[in-house]
């Protein structure tokens, strides 16, 4: 399977554990994007590297959340200290970051579910 | 924070009936309007992504078309079928790459 993978895929964790998720991109796609994404509400926009550089990051994220992505490839997202408020679907999508809105389609991963007790 | 907006929340028609979606979205900033299609437990795929005002994309029996002056797109199914039955999401793509998504329309096609 060639697509955008997500790991865990499933996270339960107690309040003020801190809990790192994984996110390997389609091969060769520079960009790479997190979302979170809670019940009733569209993917929230978190983070977005091209290659290995952070370009973006929502003014909304909190200090505790951070993301990597180390050699341009697989990208993790660290959330330290974590809240029931932070239990929702992450999901992490890439795409090939040419030039031109229509190359630029993400492909999403399958998410990671985190709950927070 | 931006603000894009979809229509209606959720739709139930039966199959065979024709729908459409509308998605509302900032008419300045405008890079490109995406259109997904996310089933329960996978992720979402992308169906169109349009750039120019007056675009219309189709794929089968779906279709879109673009107002970026007005700040709308819709998306169209002729003919539902059960196997239509997801979240519509559509995202609002700016001219410094960040996506905006709504908060989708849930399709359900009663076979």
């Amino acid at each position: 399977d060639t697509g955008v993978s997500q790991d865990p895929r499933h996270k339960i964790t107690k309040r003020g554990q801190n809990v790192t998720f994984r996110c390997d991109p389609i091969s060769e796609h520079n960009r790479l994007y997190w979302y979170r994404q809670t019940l009733g509400q569209g993917p929230e926009f978190l983070t977005y590297f091209q290659n290995e550089a952070q370009l973006e990051k929502s003014r909304l994220l909190s200090d505790r959340f951070s993301a990597e992505r180390p050699k341009g490839s697989f990208s993790t997202l660290e959330i330290q200290r974590t809240e029931q408020g932070d239990s929702a679907m992450y999901l992490c999508a890439s795409s090939p970051g040419l030039a031109g809105a229509s190359y630029n389609e993400q492909f999403f991963g399958p998410g990671t579910r985190l709950t927070v007790l | 924070i931006l603000n894009v907006e979809q229509s209606p929340q959720s739709l139930h028609v039966q199959e065979g009936d024709s729908t459409n979606f509308t998605c509302s979205f900032p008419s300045s900033n405008f890079y490109a309007l995406h259109w997904y299609r996310w089933e329960t437990a996978k992720s979402p795929e992308a169906l169109f992504v349009m750039t120019l005002n007056g675009d219309e994309k189709k794929k089968g029996r779906i279709s879109a078309t673009l107002n970026t002056k007005e700040g709308y797109s819709y998306l169209y199914i002729k003919g539902s079928q059960p196997e239509d039955s997801a979240t519509y999401l559509c995202a609002f793509r700016d001219t410094g790459n960040q996506f905006y998504f709504g908060t989708g329309t849930s399709l359900t096609v009663i076979p």
